[in-house]
């Protein structure tokens, strides 16, 4: 049974980074069918798909525009985990984030869910 | 983006209603549509991939249909663990996938 295991601070400064971690057992984070994205969750943005990273014949990321120039998906095939750094953060950056795999059939499994609040 | 659009956004039924919810999507999006359950403060969960894939430990109530932009979730009998949001949401534009603003399921 695959399950992910989300890990990191709830409360981020303004202008600082956040950072989450995502531990995967049951699978591998260098599996060549599945992709290891992360997701997030307001009120007001509902639920929005920021990134996600993956192996094929070589290591592939891929992110939502609206936060490409602020994001960082990392695996790390020690650990067998994937990362998220989300820089610069603002108070909209607030929400519930989550990670999920996908392995062509929607996203078949999550993470409990990590609340980021973004404030000083 | 592909903008996926729910209806309605709010729903009341009872035990044994059979209720369908509806997700439009923006443009064709053939059948790269998955449907979604989330419980208060829960992780979504997995019901329907593919339109009409029921994901394994799913019951058989559940049941999804549609293709091109129209699409629906059904469910045949509902039981108190079904009251829930859900949501659709679209796989034609991955890896820049969407999804519905949601349909809360409450009890009449």
């Amino acid at each position: 049974q695959v399950q992910l295991q989300q890990s990191g601070p709830g409360l981020v400064k303004p202008s600082q980074t956040l950072s989450l971690t995502c531990a995967i057992s049951g699978d591998g984070v260098s599996s060549n069918s599945a992709a290891w994205n992360w997701i997030r969750q307001s009120p007001s943005r509902g639920l929005e798909w920021l990134g996600r990273t993956y192996q094929r014949s070589k290591w592939y990321n891929d992110y939502a525009l609206s936060v490409k120039s602020r994001i960082t998906i990392n695996p790390d095939t020690s650990k067998n985990q994937f990362s998220l750094q989300l820089n610069s953060v603002t108070p909209e950056d607030t929400a519930v984030y989550y990670c999920a795999r996908d392995i062509g059939r929607g996203l078949d499994v999550w993470g409990q869910g990590t609340t980021v609040t973004v404030s000083s | 983006d592909i903008q996926m659009t729910q209806s309605p956004s709010s729903l009341s039924a009872s035990v044994g209603d059979r209720v369908t919810i509806t997700c439009r999507a923006s443009q064709s999006i053939s059948s790269y549509l998955n449907w979604y359950q989330q419980e208060p403060g829960k992780a979504p969960k997995l019901l329907i991939y593919a339109a009409s894939g029921l994901q394994s430990g799913v019951p058989s109530r559940f049941s999804g249909s549609g293709s091109g932009t129209d699409f629906t979730l059904t469910i045949s009998s509902l039981q108190p663990e079904d009251f829930a949001t859900y949501y659709c949401q679209q796989s034609y534009s991955t890896p820049t996938i969407t999804f519905g603003q949601g349909t809360r399921l409450e009890i009449k």
